[in-house]
């Protein structure tokens, strides 16, 4: 088991610039999530997934994010028109199978800056 | 708003000393994670905690659940740089859904050699 995985771990984008964030969760995790995080604040929920099924998206989130899980494996969010407030750690967790325990595996992250 | 509350925000000691960070909200969780974060990297799973009062150790490293479920601490014995970190408590809820854990702002560790 590689743990999960993000691409790409830095992301460099002028603004009203169009990113897309991939994913790929241990594998057997039903669950994933989004975290989003900024410097000095702890991670942030933005959405969670159940297989294929998209079950919670964060009120925070903006329409210009969206966040797709086609066939229960790997996940992509987007962010469109991007904003110099969109600088953030992007975040994605998976949490295995039947567990009623919530723990959540981390990838890497992705770093995005928005200039 | 299910706010989880961490303190101290930061922490530096020297190398071999004793410590202890805290994790508290008014809410009930069903269950309550540490995790350890180093820069530029994300979150590393150290412990779940499931019922009231349960003590689980990890080394030098022992986390208590509160009995009423509110509230966590991590005592760190004997510390060394390798501690050196953010350290985030997460906790669901006991009346959400299993896909949303709520992140306290972390305690920044610096063990000095």
């Amino acid at each position: 088991d590689t743990g999960v995985s993000q691409d790409p771990r830095h992301k460099i984008t002028k603004r009203g610039q169009n990113v897309t964030f991939r994913c790929d969760p241990i594998s057997e995790h039903n669950r994933l999530y989004w975290y989003r995080q900024t410097l000095g604040q702890g991670p942030e929920f933005l959405t969670y997934f159940q297989n294929e099924a998209q079950l919670e998206k964060s009120r925070l989130l903006s329409d210009r994010f969206s966040a797709e899980r086609p066939k229960g494996s790997f996940s992509t969010l987007e962010i469109q028109r991007t904003e110099q407030g969109d600088s953030a750690m992007y975040l994605c967790a998976s949490s295995p199978r039947d567990r009623a325990r919530y723990e959540q595996y981390f990838g890497p992250g992705t770093r995005l800056t928005v200039t | 708003t299910q706010l989880l509350e961490q303190s101290p925000q930061f922490l530096s000691i020297q190398e071999g000393e004793n410590l202890t960070v805290y994790c508290n909200s008014s809410s009930v969780f069903s269950s309550l994670q540490w995790y350890r974060q180093e820069p530029g990297e994300g979150p590393v799973l150290l412990v779940t905690v499931v019922t009231g009062g349960e003590v689980k150790k990890l080394k030098r490293l022992t986390f208590q659940f509160g009995d009423a479920r509110k509230d966590s601490s991590l005592h760190i014995t004997a510390a060394q740089p390798g501690d050196t970190g953010l350290y985030l408590c997460a906790g669901t809820h006991i009346n959400t859904n299993a896909g949303k854990s709520t992140f306290g702002d972390g305690t920044t560790l610096t063990v000095k050699p």
